[in-house]
């Protein structure tokens, strides 16, 4: 069956600009989660959304990053006032439900200039 | 705060050598464990996890890794290797409770030499 997909599979944007990262999780997962994988480093949890909610959103580095689920599927993570910084790749991952494995999209790789 | 450590960044090894990579966590309460796996262009990928019961789980691919509680370890086996193991390992837990996020190590560099 289909995986969890992401899109754009790779963004470049210069600084300051908005950007908006899309994903569409698995079928029937309720639970969904965004992490972010800088260079080196393993990935880094930033939001969780159970259904609609974002039940846990404590991963949000500031207030430029924002995340919405509006109908409990496709998720959209919103940066504003992009920062050389924010150049990573960010994962979406989604599971059946809350406490069981999580299976990851291809992330996309966000390029800051 | 809660932290896994995966202490080997590059790993070379030629084929059919036995492989162990280490994973260490800090967190007082129940976990949950997993090792997850990234070939090269592609995406995570589940390898083994460990909820509760036998410490010793067995993965894919001939992957084994051994959850020892008093030693905070869940330690990722495989007695002989391949080329196409050459991938990069990460550990990661989650407390057995709440939103079930996850802890991930740095990860592991693994080149299996043909």
């Amino acid at each position: 069956g289909a995986g969890v997909s992401q899109t754009p599979s790779n963004k470049v944007t210069e600084k300051g600009k908005y950007v908006e990262l899309r994903c569409d999780p698995i079928s029937g997962h309720t639970a969904l989660y965004w992490y972010r994988q800088s260079l080196g480093q393993g990935p880094e949890f930033l939001i969780y959304f159970q259904g609609t909610g974002a039940a846990d959103d404590s991963g949000l580095p500031n207030d430029r990053f924002f995340a919405v689920r509006p109908e409990g599927s496709v998720s959209t993570l919103k940066i504003q006032r992009t920062e050389r910084g924010d150049s990573a790749v960010y994962l979406c991952a989604s599971s059946p439900g809350v406490g069981e494995t999580q299976y990851f999209g291809p992330g996309t790789r966000l390029l800051v200039l | 705060a809660q932290s896994v450590s995966q202490h080997n960044h590059h790993v070379i090894l030629s084929e059919a050598a036995s492989l162990e990579l280490g994973c260490n966590y800090s967190y007082g309460g129940t976990v949950n464990l997993f090792w997850y796996v990234q070939y090269p262009g592609q995406h995570l990928q589940l390898l083994l996890k460990y909820f509760s019961g036998d410490p010793l789980v067995k993965g894919i691919k001939g992957f084994e890794a051994e959850f020892i509680k008093s030693k905070f370890s869940f330690n990722l086996r495989k007695p002989s290797v391949q080329w196409s193991d050459t991938a990069e390992y990460f550990c990661a837990v989650t407390p057995a409770s709440g939103t079930y996020k996850y802890i991930f190590g740095t990860g592991t560099r693994l080149k299996v030499l043909a």
